[in-house]
C-alpha cells in the first residue's frame, strides 16, 4: 500500500500570500489530521477530519483551515502568511484515529 | 500546549547499550503512543498503548505506562547506530494526538 503522500515537499512565499497543501492518506484511511512542527513550539495538533468533518480543531486563528473530500485527501490553507508560520507541515491519516501514519511533510518558509 | 514532556530532552549512548526516556502527561488519555523522526522528517509509529494496559512489548521496545501517575517509558534494548533520531510520545484523545518536545536519541558507533 502507497504511504501518505504530501505536495509540495517544499514551499517558499512571502508575507501576506496564501498557501494550500495538499494530503491525500492511506487507501482506505478516512481520518485526516494536520500538525505544524516548529523549532519552539514542537508538534502541535492543527486539525482532523473524517468522512468530510471537521471533529476536532487545535488552538491556532481562523488564518488556518482545512477541508477533506469525499476521497478522503485533505487540503490545508493559510491565508496571510506571517513569519511564524515557517514549519513543517505535517500530515496524517488513521482508520480508528489511533495509530497516524504520516507523511513526509511540507516544508513552508515564509520571507 | 505541550500535553506530554519527554525526560531526558537528550541521550548519548554507544551501541549496544539500552535506552530510557520518560514521558508525563497531564490530562486523561484514551492511548499513549511512541514515535520516531528521522532528522526532520515524517513519523514513524512505533508502538501504541491503551490506558487499561500496563505493558507492552514489539521486538526491541518495551513500552510501560502509569496511569496513577500519568507516566510512560520507552525502553530500547541493544540499541543500533540507526535508533538515532528524536523520539516523541503522544497522548490520544478527542480525535487528535498531543506530542511531548521530544527526546533526542544519540547512539554512537
Amino acid at each position: 500500500k502507497a504511504g501518505v503522500t504530501q505536495t509540495p515537499r517544499y514551499l517558499i512565499k512571502t508575507r501576506g500570500q496564501q498557501v494550500t497543501l495538499s494530503c491525500s492518506p492511506i487507501s482506505g484511511h478516512r481520518s485526516v489530521s494536520w500538525y505544524q512542527q516548529t523549532p519552539g513550539q514542537g508538534l502541535q495538533f492543527l486539525f482532523e477530519y473524517f468522512s468530510e468533518t471537521q471533529r476536532n480543531k487545535g488552538n491556532f486563528p481562523g488564518r488556518f483551515s482545512g477541508r477533506q473530500f469525499s476521497n478522503s485527501r485533505s487540503e490545508m490553507n493559510v491565508s496571510t502568511l506571517e513569519l511564524g508560520d515557517s514549519a513543517l507541515y505535517l500530515c496524517a491519516s488513521s482508520i480508528l484515529q489511533e495509530t497516524q501514519y504520516f507523511g513526509p511533510g511540507t516544508r513552508l518558509l515564509v520571507l | 500546549s505541550q500535553q506530554g514532556e519527554e525526560d531526558p530532552q537528550a541521550l548519548s549512548i554507544q551501541e549496544g547499550e539500552n535506552a530510557t526516556m520518560n514521558c508525563s502527561y497531564k490530562t486523561s488519555i484514551n492511548n499513549l503512543q511512541w514515535y520516531r523522526q528521522n532528522s526532520g522528517r515524517g513519523l514513524v509509529h512505533l508502538i501504541l498503548i491503551r490506558s487499561n494496559e500496563r505493558e507492552k512489548h514489539s521486538g526491541r521496545l518495551r513500552v510501560t505506562l502509569d496511569t496513577s501517575k500519568k507516566s510512560s517509558s520507552l525502553l530500547i534494548t541493544a540499541s543500533r547506530a540507526a535508533d538515532t533520531a528524536s523520539y516523541f510520545c503522544a497522548t490520544g484523545l478527542d480525535y487528535k494526538l498531543t506530542f511531548g518536545k521530544g527526546t533526542l536519541l544519540t547512539v554512537n558507533p
